[in-house]
């Protein structure tokens, strides 16, 4: 089952905050962030984990509710470079794999 | 090398042709993973490799489609009798391994068009 992002698209004026969040259906044990800029490949942001466990970049932080079967993303202060696609990839499944959820749009305005 | 290469960055090939697409991991990845994007949507897993081995396969969308990779390096999707819903970009990414808590780096893609 694919992770559900919320919101789909949203649009920011520079320096405003922002949250994504990334809902499973199934127990989880991860959860990746990756950003998407235009005709850009995939770039890393973030692993949390079951139990706690965070890597990934110091300017970017999000959360994990095991619980709601949950993560979150937060942006602050949201810069230009912000823009891109952000997909979240939850896993394991069945096969061991993750799976992604179909991203949220995220647009910076000066 | 320094990043995830893949090539070639875009081909166009006519409806029934085979199609090759290539993906250099770097260096010291033993897990590969192939993934297609069609346009505005999220990552469709296809295939992943653990060394040479392919141990999920299950993402394959049809028997034309197959992948392979060698010495635990370079890789191929191999994509016979294209059709039109195959275009999309194809996305190559390798990580140190393939545990859950291993991040991936992702090459550029191969834009994939079926006229």
């Amino acid at each position: 089952q694919q992770p559900v992002q919320s919101p789909q698209a949203v649009i920011l004026r520079e320096g405003e905050d922002a949250v994504i969040n990334c809902s499973s259906s199934k127990a989880l044990y991860s959860v990746h962030w990756y950003r998407q800029k235009h005709g850009e490949a995939p770039v890393f942001l973030m692993i949390l984990l079951k139990g706690g466990e965070q890597k990934g970049h110091e300017k970017i932080s999000a959360s994990f509710n095991e619980k709601k079967q949950q993560s979150s993303l937060y942006l602050t202060a949201s810069q230009l470079s912000y823009s891109g696609t952000y997909f979240c990839g939850t896993g394991p499944d069945s096969n061991y794999q993750l799976i992604w959820g179909a991203g949220t749009k995220l647009i910076i305005k000066p | 090398g320094a990043g995830v290469s893949q090539s070639p960055s875009n081909k166009v090939t006519e409806k029934g042709k085979d199609v090759e697409l290539r993906c250099d991991p770097i260096s010291g990845h033993t897990a590969l993973y192939w993934y297609r994007q069609s346009l505005g949507q999220g990552l469709e897993f296809l295939i992943y490799f653990q060394g040479n081995s392919a141990p999920d396969k299950s993402g394959l969308p049809s028997d034309r489609f197959s992948a392979e990779r060698t010495g635990g390096s370079v890789s191929t999707l191999t994509i016979q009798r294209t059709q039109q819903e195959d275009s999309a970009v194809y996305l190559c990414a390798s990580s140190l391994d393939a545990g859950m808590n291993t991040e991936a780096f992702f090459g550029q893609g191969t834009r994939l068009t079926v006229v």
